[in-house]
């Protein structure tokens, strides 16, 4: 019963540094998607995913990185990390039909 | 573009008031509303809404859709401080991603 996976829950970057944010689901789900959540400003879509092999950026993309190679798996990249990426991230599915979005507990990464 | 407005942004309150939680939205493909609980991790799920009129409930919150007016409102009754929280509306854009509102944060006083 583990829904969505993300990992690490915390991790703390250089600027410069690259690292990939972890996300798998075993709900069998079409739709996967990343958001940042920053104080006072909800959650910010990055990239969301529609099925295996299709990525499309959402309202913040700029500075990651996504792919879908497998429908259970959607891993997010930090290219080159800089401070304004301190944030809390969370990875999200849905099925295809109407439902709702079902979350990670949330990866915190800081960037000094 | 994909807009998502709740108000108010914050609420303090006293135990057994009712408060009301306001959710305006402009999309290109409405398809569900959502209300999520958010505490100190990820959001939890409190309703799902597609149909305009039809009243979900659940326990002391319920919560209603107008899609001709494009807003919804999350009641809560007989508040308790286990109510505090971020509450955040979202709408389903077909699928194509969901779109989130920043959320109302509630603080309920004993």
């Amino acid at each position: 019963n583990a829904g969505v996976t993300q990992t690490p829950k915390f991790q703390v970057l250089k600027t410069g540094q690259s690292m990939t944010l972890q996300c798998a689901q075993d709900m069998n789900h079409e739709y996967m998607s990343w958001y940042r959540q920053d104080p006072g400003m909800g959650l910010r879509l990055i990239h969301y995913s529609v099925g295996a092999g299709i990525t499309d950026q959402g309202e913040v993309p700029n500075g990651y990185n996504v792919s879908r190679s497998t429908t259970e798996d959607f891993p997010l990249r930090l290219l080159s990390a800089a401070p304004s990426q301190t944030s809390v991230y969370f990875c999200a599915s849905s099925p295809v039909e109407a439902g709702e979005l079902f979350f990670g507990e949330g990866s915190r990464l800081t960037v000094l | 573009e994909d807009k998502v407005v709740q108000s108010p942004l914050s609420l303090v309150v006293h135990e057994g008031d009712t408060v009301t939680l306001n959710c305006s939205y402009e999309v290109t493909n409405f398809r569900s509303l959502l209300w999520y609980k958010q505490e100190k991790k990820a959001p939890t799920f409190l309703f799902m809404l597609t149909s305009s009129g039809i009243e979900k409930k659940s326990g002391r919150l319920s919560s209603i859709l107008d899609k001709k007016e494009l807003f919804s409102i999350l009641n809560i009754t007989a508040t308790q401080t286990g109510d505090s929280a971020v509450y955040l509306c979202a709408v389903d854009n077909y699928g194509q991603n969901f779109v989130f509102g920043p959320g109302t944060r509630l603080s309920v006083l004993p």
